[in-house]
């Protein structure tokens, strides 16, 4: 069965910290994998989008990192703000061109003043 | 550029009513899709089009209906509403091909008593 299992559930940091957040997936065919950040009562942003070949992927304060052979991802925030508060969801794409996405339940993730 | 713009924000039904949630995108994307959220949970697929004229269902079909008449707009009926539909619903979009990012809109929060 596809799935995507993300790790902690929720996190609490403070301010300036760094932290990392987990994802597990068992999806067949791949195709890539994403990272969303959805905000309160918003819908979900992506922040990157990952293929196979890609090991490491960046955005800002945003690092993502994806190993294929043990299907695990992470998503690394760095120097955190009060604005990264916010679920963060791991979404993983298979098949073919409708874009068939398996969605994990997110990591809610709070920064402290 | 508003992007993909789903109205209403809020709603609420007596079992049994029937509604339609409205979304439309500006992007001149073929794909859209229509997901329900409900609390801890990953977004789940109700329905998704390729193009004008085109729908599928998804996983969670059941309860809904959809139609696409136009690329810009991608109603979602509910007929006979039930407790069970309660929920955040998301739209998304994308343009066919390349990284296949969906961008969602910013949801409608139905309740169903």
């Amino acid at each position: 069965k596809n799935q995507v299992e993300q790790s902690p559930q929720s996190l609490i940091i403070l301010e300036g910290k760094n932290c990392t957040l987990q994802c597990n997936y068992t999806v067949s065919p791949f195709s890539n994998l994403r990272w969303y950040k959805q905000d309160t009562g918003r819908g979900p942003v992506s922040l990157t989008i990952m293929t196979f070949s890609e090991n490491t992927k960046s955005n800002g304060r945003y690092t993502a990192t994806l190993d294929a052979d043990t299907k695990q991802s992470s998503l690394h925030i760095t120097a955190s703000q009060l604005s990264d508060s916010a679920s963060y969801i791991c979404v993983v794409a298979y098949g073919g061109s409708q874009g068939n996405l398996i969605f994990g339940k997110g990591t809610k993730l709070s920064v402290k003043p | 550029n508003a992007g993909v713009t789903q109205t209403p924000k809020f709603r609420i039904l007596k079992i049994g009513q029937s509604m339609t949630l409205q979304c439309a995108q500006d992007m001149n994307h073929n794909y859209m899709y229509w997901y329900r959220q409900d609390p801890g949970m990953g977004l789940k697929l109700i329905y998704y089009s390729v193009g004008a004229g085109i729908t599928d269902k998804g996983e969670v079909p059941n309860g809904y209906n959809v139609s696409r008449s136009t690329t810009e707009d991608f109603p979602l009926r509910l007929e006979l509403a039930a407790p069970s539909q309660t929920s955040v619903y998301f739209c998304a979009s994308r343009t066919t091909g390349g990284s296949n990012i969906q961008y969602f809109g910013a949801g409608t929060r139905l309740s169903v008593l």
